[in-house]
């Protein structure tokens, strides 16, 4: 079945615009994850979300990073006032719940803020 | 003490060798174990999960998992240029419902020809 789907796959902004990210995760996951991963840099994760509870933004580095999932499936990555430093690989990952949490992987959107 | 930690490397190894790659994790009530493989300009790639003490052999991939010692590691035999690669260890610390892992930074493979 189709994967993880993530757009776009590049993203070139100015400093201070805004900026959404989409994820349409594996039709069925209930789980949904957002990590950023800076050059030569391990994941970082931002927020998780699993079903209708309360998602887990504990890892949101600023105010100015907010996340949605609408209908239990596709997710936005909303960045406001980018930054240079925001600039990096933004992974989008799913799971489900009848596993034993193995996430996969969408091919990532690359945000360059100039 | 970092919650799950691997060698940066890089690990260098030559064609046809078993690569050795080593994860200790600091959570003992973790539950399941999980081996990302990531090609450099790509995402991580799902190549193994274990969730047992013991092996659990795939292929050319074992995944060993000792809880006592806190350890998982990720054996490749018949190393191939094409296995270099970083390689990411997970870890699910809460088991249940709890579906988030904790990555480590990973460890840099490279398979010399």
């Amino acid at each position: 079945g189709a994967g993880v789907s993530q757009s776009p796959s590049n993203k070139v902004t100015e400093k201070g615009k805004d900026v959404e990210l989409r994820c349409d995760p594996i039709s069925g996951h209930t789980a949904l994850y957002w990590y950023r991963q800076s050059l030569g840099q391990g994941l970082e994760f931002l927020i998780y979300f699993q079903g209708n509870s309360a998602p887990d933004k504990s890892g949101l580095p600023s105010d100015r990073f907010s996340a949605e999932r609408t209908g239990g499936s596709v997710s936005t990555l909303t960045i406001q006032r980018t930054q240079q430093e925001d600039s990096a690989v933004y992974l989008c990952a799913s799971s489900s719940t009848s596993g034993l949490g193995e996430q996969y992987f969408g091919p990532g959107t690359r945000l360059t803020v100039t | 003490q970092k919650e799950v930690e691997q060698n940066s490397g890089p690990l260098s190894v030559p064609e046809g060798a078993i690569a050795s790659l080593n994860c200790t994790y600091s959570d003992r009530g973790s539950q399941s174990f999980f081996w990302y493989r990531q090609y450099s300009g790509k995402s991580p790639e799902l190549i193994m999960f274990i969730y047992s003490n013991g092996d659990k052999e795939d292929g050319r991939f074992t995944a060993q998992l000792n809880k006592a010692s806190q350890y998982v590691s990720l054996l490749i035999r018949d190393s191939q240029p094409s296995d270099s690669a970083t390689y990411l260890c997970a870890v699910n610390r809460s088991g249940g419902s709890n579906y988030k892992l904790t990555f480590g930074k990973g460890t840099l493979l490279t398979v010399n020809p």
